[in-house]
Order: C-alpha cells, then structure tokens, then sequence
C-alpha cells in the first residue's frame, strides 16, 4: 500500500547532541511537510517542501532544519535539542500544494534526556 | 492568524452511543477535514468536504460543510471502543489568502467509550 513511513518510531537524544528524523513516502506526492505535536495538543507546522523548494514558518526556530535530497525522503535535523523539543514529529505529504488532503506518517516520538 | 474552535473539548460516552462534535471559525474555509487520532500515532484523515453544504458519510461517521464556510460537524453513531482517540478537524483557506496551503487544526476532541 502507498504510504507515508517515519523512521525511527521512538527516538532518544540528549541534550545539545543532534538527532535527524526521517520520512519517506511511496504516494509519488510534491509536497512533504513535518509538523511537531506536543502532549493533546494540535500538529504545529514547522516547514513544508513543495518540489526542491523549502519554506519556513516564521515562528520555527532556526534549530530545526529539513532537507529533500529527493521526492520520497525528506529529513528533520534539530541541531541543538533542548527539553522543549520533546514532542510527537510527524511527516506529512500531499499530492500538490494547495490540494486539500493531507496524509501523515505514524510520528516519531522524541525524548530528550 | 486563523483560529479553529473545536468542542467539546472531551467526551465520556457509553458503547453504543451517538457522538457530535464541531469547528467553527471566524474565517472562511475552502475545504474542511475531520482526522481522528490514537495514542503514539499520527492523523488519519476520515473526511474531507469541499463545498458548503455538502453532507458525507463514511461508515457510522457523517460530516457536514457548514453553509456559511465557517463551521464543520462530526457525528459517530453508535459508537464503539475502538471509537477511542483524539478527533480534530482542520481547514484549508481558499487560494490567495497568506494561509492557502496550510491547514488550520482545531484544539481537539478526546473522546473515551466505555464498553
């Protein structure tokens, strides 16, 4: 079946030492987006690729940054985690930008010691 | 920035019960989705409604677009325990707008079924 796949499922990290997460997907879809949740909270976008091209929200810290080398992977780097960056991160893809159904991974859950 | 209100916040039902929740904006959506979520994974989109109005089923799930473009409901019937998960609904703006694109979630509807 056509999916999205996020790789670890559970990660953890220390304080300050870089982790990457990963995402792939198999529904040939333009957009990838990575999203961070927080305990019964709401998904809160974080970036979004469409194609090569990347963008930012404005309220996501300049420790967190993504990378596409291609259409089915895309990557989450947090350079420098702190304990406020433990949360749910889940990948999210679809099929253009604009198109109105996203489709998410199972999340990679990161704790940091 | 948009804002999504979704209630009840939570929901305590017997098996077998019916089950309402609904968003409601003070902007207007293009689309409205309705994704349910279980412990340690991530959204699954139930249904997705594109036009004012429009009513859709989806098993004991029904949805519908709300005529103004600023509200969504969710109703489950008869409910059972694998019912159990957090709900929430999401907009997309229409085109031109600084939040196409982007979803707007509401806070989120935990509901608990007892068998």
């Amino acid at each position: 079946d056509a999916m999205v796949i996020q790789n670890p499922r559970y990660q953890v990290t220390q304080f300050g030492k870089p982790v990457t997460l990963s995402c792939s997907q198999t529904l040939n879809h333009n957009v990838m987006y990575w999203y961070q949740q927080k305990s019964s909270q709401a998904p809160k976008l974080l970036f979004h690729y469409y194609d090569k091209d990347f963008n930012n929200e404005a309220d996501t810290p300049d420790n967190f940054q993504s990378r596409r080398p291609n259409t089915s992977f895309c990557f989450l780097d947090i350079r420098s985690p702190g304990l406020g960056d433990a949360a749910m991160y889940l990948c999210a893809t679809s099929r253009d930008w604009g198109d109105n159904e996203q489709f998410f991974g199972p999340g990679t859950r990161l704790t940091v010691l | 920035g948009q804002q999504l209100n979704q209630s009840p916040q939570s929901m305590f039902i017997q098996e077998g019960e019916d089950v309402s929740m609904n968003c409601t904006s003070s902007s207007i959506f293009n689309t409205w989705l309705w994704y349910k979520q279980d412990p340690g994974e991530g959204p699954v989109l139930l249904i997705a409604l594109y036009k004012a109005g429009e009513l859709t089923s989806n098993g004991r799930l029904t949805a519908q677009f709300g005529i103004t473009r600023k509200d969504s409901f969710l109703n489950i019937s008869a409910s059972i325990p694998s019912d159990v998960g957090i709900y929430f609904c999401a907009g997309q703006s229409a085109a031109g707008g600084t939040s196409y694109g982007k979803l707007t979630f509401g806070q989120g509807t935990i509901l608990t079924v007892h068998p």
